[in-house]
């Protein structure tokens, strides 16, 4: 079955710090690869996506991320927290043609001011 | 925000009671998908509908079903519910031709269900 598996499950940083937040998928077949965010009360937001092309993606707030087919990675990179980013992410997978988004559990991201 | 509403906001039923579950979809998105959020899991896929019909289900029991309406909305239904049940209940709308393909989901807030 695929499966999505994040790194960590608690991540502290100080501002200003650099993050890098880890993302493996088992699906062998062409995929589709989110981050999604979660802060405190409100609902999943869509940081970033990726479907095709340039493997290195942008998203909203700084974030981008990186897909490196060879290693079913996608992970999450800011350079520079700030308070604001403490919220849980989650990435999530969808098989191309597939109904369905199979999410990761989430890291939960506390940033320290 | 988005456009996705769900309601009610908070939940509480009794072990064995049924309970419904509404989503209101983004303008313009004619499919419905649903989740359960566990507490500190990312959400499970429990079906999508798409032209009023499921177009796809998790690995969720029988007991858990559902219905979308010709305006897009769509209800989710447990019956004979479980203590194991409690749980953000989250609801995504999106643009799709039914067969899948590319597309964004948009979440709703969710309905935070208790069981006791």
């Amino acid at each position: 079955a695929q499966s999505v598996s994040q790194h960590n499950h608690h991540v502290i940083l100080s501002e200003a710090a650099s993050l890098e937040l880890g993302c493996n998928y088992s699906y062998g077949g062409t995929v589709n690869l989110f981050w999604y965010v979660q802060y405190p009360g409100q609902h999943l937001q869509l940081l970033l996506k990726y479907f095709s092309g340039d493997p290195l993606v942008k998203g909203i707030k700084g974030f981008e991320a990186e897909f490196i087919k060879s290693k079913f990675s996608f992970n999450l990179r800011k350079p520079s927290v700030q308070w604001s980013d403490t919220a849980e992410y989650f990435c999530a997978v969808q098989k191309n043609y597939g109904q369905n988004f199979v999410f990761g559990p989430g890291t939960r991201l506390s940033v320290l001011p | 925000e988005t456009g996705v509403t769900q309601s009610p906001t908070h939940l509480i039923k009794t072990r064995g009671q049924q309970v419904t579950l509404r989503c209101s979809s983004q303008s313009g998105h004619n499919t419905v998908s649903w989740y359960q959020q566990a507490l500190g899991q990312g959400p499970q896929f429990i079906f999508q509908y798409y032209r009023e019909e499921e177009n796809g289900r998790g690995n969720f029991p029988p007991r858990f079903s559902g219905l979308q309406f010709p305006n897009y909305s769509s209800e989710l239904n447990v019956n004979a519910l479980e203590l194991d049940d409690s749980a953000l209940y989250l609801c995504a709308s999106s643009v799709s031709g039914g067969t899948g393909g590319f597309y964004e989901q948009y979440f709703g807030p969710g309905t935070r269900l208790t069981v006791t």
